[in-house]
C-alpha cells in the first residue's frame, strides 16, 4: 500500500500569512493527489483534485502543486475560516485509498 | 441539492452487528462509485470500503475485510455498510462519500467530492 506522509503535523499561523503544507507519497502517484479540509465536527470538504485543480467554489487563495511523490498545498493570505485540519489523499494505486495523517492549522 | 445522509449508527456490544445506510439525493446515484470512510474522534481519515456503480465490484480495507460488506440499492438511491463481528477499534464516525471524477486528456481522476455528515458507531460493553 502507498503511504502518505504530511508535514508538519500542526502549525500556528496568523491571519494574512501564507501557509504551506507538504504531502509525500511512498512511491510515485503521478498527479493523482487530492486535498481536503476538515473543520471540527464537520465532514471533510474537497479542495483540490489531480494535484492542482481547484474544486468548484473553493477560494482561489488555495492552490496545489507537485507530482510524483512530493506535493504542496498553499494557502495565500490565511483567513479566519481556514483554521482547520488538512488531509492529502492518493487515488493512483487503489484500493486502498490512502490519506495522510493530517495537518492542523491553528491560530497563532 | 446534492446530498448524502447517513443513518444507522449507535451503541453496539463487541461481536455485534450494525447496518449503516447512506441516502443520496440531488444527483444520479447509479452513475457514481461510492465510498465509506471512518474517523476515530481526534484522529485521521481512514478509507473503509468502495463499490462500483452497479454494485458488481467492491473493495474493503484489510482491517475490515471479512467482517464488513458494502452494498447499494440504486432503485432506492441508498448505500449500505453491513458491519459484523464489531470490535472496539471499529468505534468511529462513519462517512459515506461520492467518488467524483473528471477526465483530463486521456486520464480519469477520482476524488471524494460529496460527503455526508457522518454517523457515529460506538462498540462497547
Amino acid at each position: 500500500d502507498i503511504q502518505m506522509t504530511q508535514s508538519p503535523s500542526s502549525l500556528s499561523a496568523s491571519v494574512g500569512d501564507r501557509v504551506t503544507i507538504t504531502c509525500r507519497a511512498s512511491q510515485s502517484v503521478t498527479n493523482y493527489l487530492n486535498w481536503y479540509q476538515q473543520k471540527p465536527g464537520k465532514a471533510p470538504k474537497l479542495l483540490i483534485f489531480a494535484a492542482s485543480n481547484l474544486q468548484s467554489g473553493v477560494p482561489s487563495r488555495f492552490s496545489g502543486s507537485g507530482s510524483g511523490t512530493d506535493f504542496t498545498l498553499t494557502i495565500n493570505s490565511l483567513q479566519p475560516e481556514d483554521f482547520a485540519t488538512y488531509y492529502c489523499q492518493q487515488s493512483y494505486f487503489t484500493p486502498p485509498e490512502t490519506f495522510g495523517q493530517g495537518t492542523k492549522v491553528e491560530i497563532k | 441539492e446534492v446530498q448524502l445522509v447517513e443513518s444507522g449508527g449507535g451503541l453496539v456490544q463487541p461481536g455485534g452487528s450494525l447496518r449503516l445506510s447512506c441516502a443520496a439525493s440531488g444527483f444520479t446515484f447509479s452513475s457514481y462509485w461510492m465510498h465509506w470512510v471512518r474517523q476515530v474522534p481526534g484522529k485521521g481519515l481512514v478509507w473503509v470500503s468502495r463499490i462500483k456503480t452497479d454494485g458488481t465490484i467492491t473493495s474493503h480495507a484489510e482491517s475490515v475485510r471479512g467482517r464488513f460488506t458494502i452494498s447499494r440499492d440504486n432503485g432506492k438511491n441508498t448505500l449500505y455498510l453491513q458491519m459484523n463481528s464489531l470490535r472496539a477499534e471499529d468505534t468511529a464516525v462513519y462517512y459515506c462519500a461520492r467518488a467524483g471524477w473528471l477526465q483530463l486528456g486521456s486520464e480519469y481522476y477520482y476524488y471524494m467530492d460529496v460527503w455526508g455528515k457522518g454517523t457515529t458507531v460506538t462498540v462497547s460493553s
